[in-house]
Protein backbone atom coordinates (compact mmCIF):
# COMPACT_ATOMS: atom_id res chain seq x y z
CA UNK A 1 0.00 0.00 0.00
CA UNK A 2 1.45 3.06 -0.73
CA UNK A 3 0.93 5.12 2.46
CA UNK A 4 3.18 8.09 4.46
CA UNK A 5 3.33 7.49 8.56
CA UNK A 6 4.16 10.33 10.66
CA UNK A 7 5.18 9.97 14.23
CA UNK A 8 6.97 11.57 16.89
CA UNK A 9 4.63 14.44 18.01
CA UNK A 10 4.07 14.99 21.37
CA UNK A 11 3.40 17.67 24.57
CA UNK A 12 7.05 19.48 24.83
CA UNK A 13 7.36 22.74 26.39
CA UNK A 14 8.01 26.18 25.16
CA UNK A 15 12.13 25.75 24.03
CA UNK A 16 11.90 22.30 24.00
CA UNK A 17 12.49 20.47 21.10
CA UNK A 18 11.26 17.66 19.42
CA UNK A 19 11.99 15.00 15.93
CA UNK A 20 9.07 14.18 13.45
CA UNK A 21 9.25 11.16 11.49
CA UNK A 22 7.48 10.19 7.96
CA UNK A 23 8.22 6.35 7.18
CA UNK A 24 7.47 5.98 3.48
CA UNK A 25 6.09 2.56 1.78
CA UNK A 26 4.89 1.33 -1.68
CA UNK A 27 6.59 3.88 -3.57
CA UNK A 28 10.02 4.56 -4.92
CA UNK A 29 10.60 7.10 -1.89
CA UNK A 30 13.88 8.47 -3.39
CA UNK A 31 12.14 9.85 -6.51
CA UNK A 32 10.32 12.00 -4.75
CA UNK A 33 10.04 15.65 -3.80
CA UNK A 34 8.24 15.79 -0.06
CA UNK A 35 7.02 18.38 2.22
CA UNK A 36 5.91 19.05 6.21
CA UNK A 37 2.68 20.77 6.33
CA UNK A 38 1.00 21.60 9.35
CA UNK A 39 -2.53 23.29 10.42
CA UNK A 40 -2.97 24.44 13.64
CA UNK A 41 -6.19 23.51 15.61
CA UNK A 42 -9.65 24.41 14.03
CA UNK A 43 -6.78 26.39 11.61
CA UNK A 44 -6.35 26.59 8.05
CA UNK A 45 -3.21 24.53 6.15
CA UNK A 46 0.45 25.82 6.45
CA UNK A 47 3.39 25.18 4.70
CA UNK A 48 6.54 24.35 6.76
CA UNK A 49 9.38 23.22 4.84
CA UNK A 50 10.39 21.21 1.54
CA UNK A 51 13.12 19.01 0.52
CA UNK A 52 14.31 17.78 -2.79
CA UNK A 53 14.35 13.99 -3.10
CA UNK A 54 18.05 14.26 -3.56
CA UNK A 55 18.63 16.80 -0.90
CA UNK A 56 19.80 19.30 -2.97
CA UNK A 57 17.45 22.13 -2.27
CA UNK A 58 15.74 22.57 0.80
CA UNK A 59 13.74 25.30 2.06
CA UNK A 60 11.74 26.92 4.60
CA UNK A 61 8.58 29.01 5.79
CA UNK A 62 9.92 32.29 7.43
CA UNK A 63 8.02 31.06 10.74
CA UNK A 64 10.19 28.09 11.32
CA UNK A 65 13.64 29.58 9.70
CA UNK A 66 16.88 28.75 12.27
CA UNK A 67 14.58 26.72 14.25
CA UNK A 68 13.41 23.70 12.01
CA UNK A 69 15.98 21.40 9.88
CA UNK A 70 14.52 18.83 7.21
CA UNK A 71 16.28 15.64 6.34
CA UNK A 72 15.62 12.56 4.31
CA UNK A 73 17.60 9.14 4.91
CA UNK A 74 16.51 7.74 1.35
CA UNK A 75 18.13 4.30 2.12
CA UNK A 76 15.66 4.13 4.95
CA UNK A 77 12.34 5.53 3.21
CA UNK A 78 11.77 8.23 5.98
CA UNK A 79 11.80 11.88 5.94
CA UNK A 80 12.71 13.83 9.74
CA UNK A 81 11.65 17.33 10.64
CA UNK A 82 14.09 18.25 13.73
CA UNK A 83 12.04 21.13 15.42
CA UNK A 84 13.97 23.24 18.58
CA UNK A 85 13.47 26.27 20.03
CA UNK A 86 9.60 25.63 20.13
CA UNK A 87 6.71 27.88 20.25
CA UNK A 88 3.49 27.92 21.36
CA UNK A 89 2.00 28.97 17.88
CA UNK A 90 3.67 25.77 16.92
CA UNK A 91 1.00 23.56 17.88
CA UNK A 92 -0.75 21.95 15.45
CA UNK A 93 -0.89 18.99 13.27
CA UNK A 94 2.25 18.01 10.87
CA UNK A 95 1.87 16.13 8.29
CA UNK A 96 4.21 14.62 5.55
CA UNK A 97 3.18 15.32 1.98
CA UNK A 98 4.54 14.29 -1.00
CA UNK A 99 4.84 15.92 -4.17
CA UNK A 100 2.89 15.10 -7.25
CA UNK A 101 4.94 13.46 -9.71
CA UNK A 102 4.35 12.42 -13.24
CA UNK A 103 6.94 9.74 -14.21
CA UNK A 104 5.83 9.28 -17.88
CA UNK A 105 7.31 12.80 -18.38
CA UNK A 106 9.75 13.21 -15.67
CA UNK A 107 7.83 16.00 -14.27
CA UNK A 108 6.70 17.58 -10.96
CA UNK A 109 3.69 19.35 -10.37
CA UNK A 110 4.69 21.62 -7.16
CA UNK A 111 1.14 20.19 -5.46
CA UNK A 112 0.48 17.33 -2.82
CA UNK A 113 -0.84 14.17 -3.76
CA UNK A 114 -0.30 11.97 -0.76
CA UNK A 115 -0.41 12.95 2.83
CA UNK A 116 0.17 11.13 6.13
CA UNK A 117 -2.68 11.00 9.19
CA UNK A 118 -0.31 13.37 10.56
CA UNK A 119 1.07 14.04 14.38
CA UNK A 120 -0.17 16.01 16.85
CA UNK A 121 2.54 18.52 18.33
CA UNK A 122 1.43 20.49 21.49
CA UNK A 123 3.82 22.89 22.97
CA UNK A 124 2.52 24.15 26.07
CA UNK A 125 3.89 24.63 29.73
CA UNK B 1 4.39 35.83 -1.10
CA UNK B 2 1.35 35.35 -3.05
CA UNK B 3 -2.24 35.40 -1.06
CA UNK B 4 -5.43 33.58 -1.71
CA UNK B 5 -8.85 34.79 -0.90
CA UNK B 6 -11.32 31.63 -0.79
CA UNK B 7 -15.08 32.77 -1.02
CA UNK B 8 -17.93 31.90 0.84
CA UNK B 9 -15.89 31.17 3.85
CA UNK B 10 -19.02 28.80 4.85
CA UNK B 11 -21.12 27.45 2.40
CA UNK B 12 -24.68 26.10 2.75
CA UNK B 13 -26.15 23.72 0.36
CA UNK B 14 -28.51 20.50 -0.23
CA UNK B 15 -27.17 17.33 -1.98
CA UNK B 16 -28.00 17.07 -5.23
CA UNK B 17 -27.57 20.82 -5.15
CA UNK B 18 -24.53 22.25 -7.52
CA UNK B 19 -21.67 23.86 -5.10
CA UNK B 20 -19.44 26.97 -6.32
CA UNK B 21 -16.39 27.88 -4.28
CA UNK B 22 -13.74 30.70 -5.56
CA UNK B 23 -10.38 31.18 -4.83
CA UNK B 24 -9.02 34.81 -6.00
CA UNK B 25 -5.01 35.04 -6.04
CA UNK B 26 -3.33 38.47 -4.92
CA UNK B 27 -0.90 38.15 -8.55
CA UNK B 28 -1.36 36.04 -11.62
CA UNK B 29 -0.39 32.44 -11.06
CA UNK B 30 -1.05 31.29 -14.20
CA UNK B 31 -2.70 28.23 -14.04
CA UNK B 32 -0.86 26.46 -11.15
CA UNK B 33 -3.79 26.17 -8.63
CA UNK B 34 -5.05 23.10 -7.08
CA UNK B 35 -7.73 22.64 -4.77
CA UNK B 36 -7.94 19.98 -1.90
CA UNK B 37 -10.71 18.48 0.28
CA UNK B 38 -10.26 17.87 4.21
CA UNK B 39 -12.73 16.16 6.00
CA UNK B 40 -12.62 16.30 10.48
CA UNK B 41 -10.10 13.71 11.62
CA UNK B 42 -8.56 13.86 8.10
CA UNK B 43 -5.55 14.77 6.01
CA UNK B 44 -5.90 16.63 2.89
CA UNK B 45 -6.51 15.22 -0.24
CA UNK B 46 -6.05 16.41 -3.65
CA UNK B 47 -8.83 16.79 -5.79
CA UNK B 48 -7.89 19.18 -8.84
CA UNK B 49 -4.53 20.11 -10.31
CA UNK B 50 -3.11 22.83 -12.52
CA UNK B 51 -6.31 24.21 -12.07
CA UNK B 52 -8.46 21.94 -13.96
CA UNK B 53 -7.40 18.73 -14.13
CA UNK B 54 -8.87 15.52 -11.80
CA UNK B 55 -6.55 14.30 -9.65
CA UNK B 56 -6.34 9.91 -9.86
CA UNK B 57 -9.29 8.73 -8.54
CA UNK B 58 -11.57 11.71 -8.34
CA UNK B 59 -15.08 11.62 -9.49
CA UNK B 60 -16.55 13.66 -12.65
CA UNK B 61 -18.54 15.86 -10.58
CA UNK B 62 -15.55 17.79 -9.34
CA UNK B 63 -14.06 20.22 -12.14
CA UNK B 64 -11.96 23.37 -12.16
CA UNK B 65 -11.98 26.26 -14.20
CA UNK B 66 -10.25 29.65 -14.04
CA UNK B 67 -6.11 31.23 -14.81
CA UNK B 68 -4.43 34.71 -13.72
CA UNK B 69 -5.93 35.59 -10.25
CA UNK B 70 -9.43 34.10 -10.37
CA UNK B 71 -10.58 30.09 -10.21
CA UNK B 72 -13.33 28.41 -9.39
CA UNK B 73 -14.09 24.63 -8.09
CA UNK B 74 -17.21 23.25 -8.77
CA UNK B 75 -19.08 20.28 -7.63
CA UNK B 76 -21.85 19.58 -10.68
CA UNK B 77 -24.50 17.71 -7.69
CA UNK B 78 -23.70 17.25 -4.41
CA UNK B 79 -23.04 14.05 -3.00
CA UNK B 80 -23.43 13.24 1.22
CA UNK B 81 -19.85 12.72 1.34
CA UNK B 82 -18.49 16.32 -0.70
CA UNK B 83 -19.54 17.92 2.86
CA UNK B 84 -15.97 19.22 3.72
CA UNK B 85 -14.03 22.07 3.81
CA UNK B 86 -12.08 23.07 0.76
CA UNK B 87 -8.27 24.60 0.29
CA UNK B 88 -6.83 26.18 -2.72
CA UNK B 89 -3.50 26.38 -3.22
CA UNK B 90 -0.81 27.59 -5.02
CA UNK B 91 2.54 26.61 -7.18
CA UNK B 92 3.41 29.47 -9.12
CA UNK B 93 5.63 31.52 -7.25
CA UNK B 94 7.14 29.54 -4.22
CA UNK B 95 8.78 28.90 -1.41
CA UNK B 96 6.56 29.45 -0.10
CA UNK B 97 3.49 27.33 -1.03
CA UNK B 98 0.32 29.37 0.17
CA UNK B 99 -2.75 28.07 0.56
CA UNK B 100 -6.19 30.06 0.99
CA UNK B 101 -8.06 30.02 4.31
CA UNK B 102 -10.52 27.72 3.12
CA UNK B 103 -14.52 26.84 2.29
CA UNK B 104 -16.96 25.03 4.23
CA UNK B 105 -19.54 23.56 2.34
CA UNK B 106 -22.36 22.17 4.90
CA UNK B 107 -25.53 20.19 4.69
CA UNK B 108 -28.13 23.48 4.36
Amino acid sequence: EVQLVESGGGLVKPGGSLRLSCAASGFSFSTYNMNWVRQAPGKGLEWVSYISSATSYIYYADSVRGRFTISRDNAKNSLYLQMNSLRAEDTAVYYCARVLYDSSANYNHWYFDLWGRGTLVTVSS
Amino acid sequence: EIVLTQSPATLSLSPGERATLSCRASQSVSSYLAWYQQKPGQAPRLLIYDASNRATGIPARFSGSGSGTDFTLTISSLEPEDFAVYYCQQSDNWPPYTFGQGTKLEIK
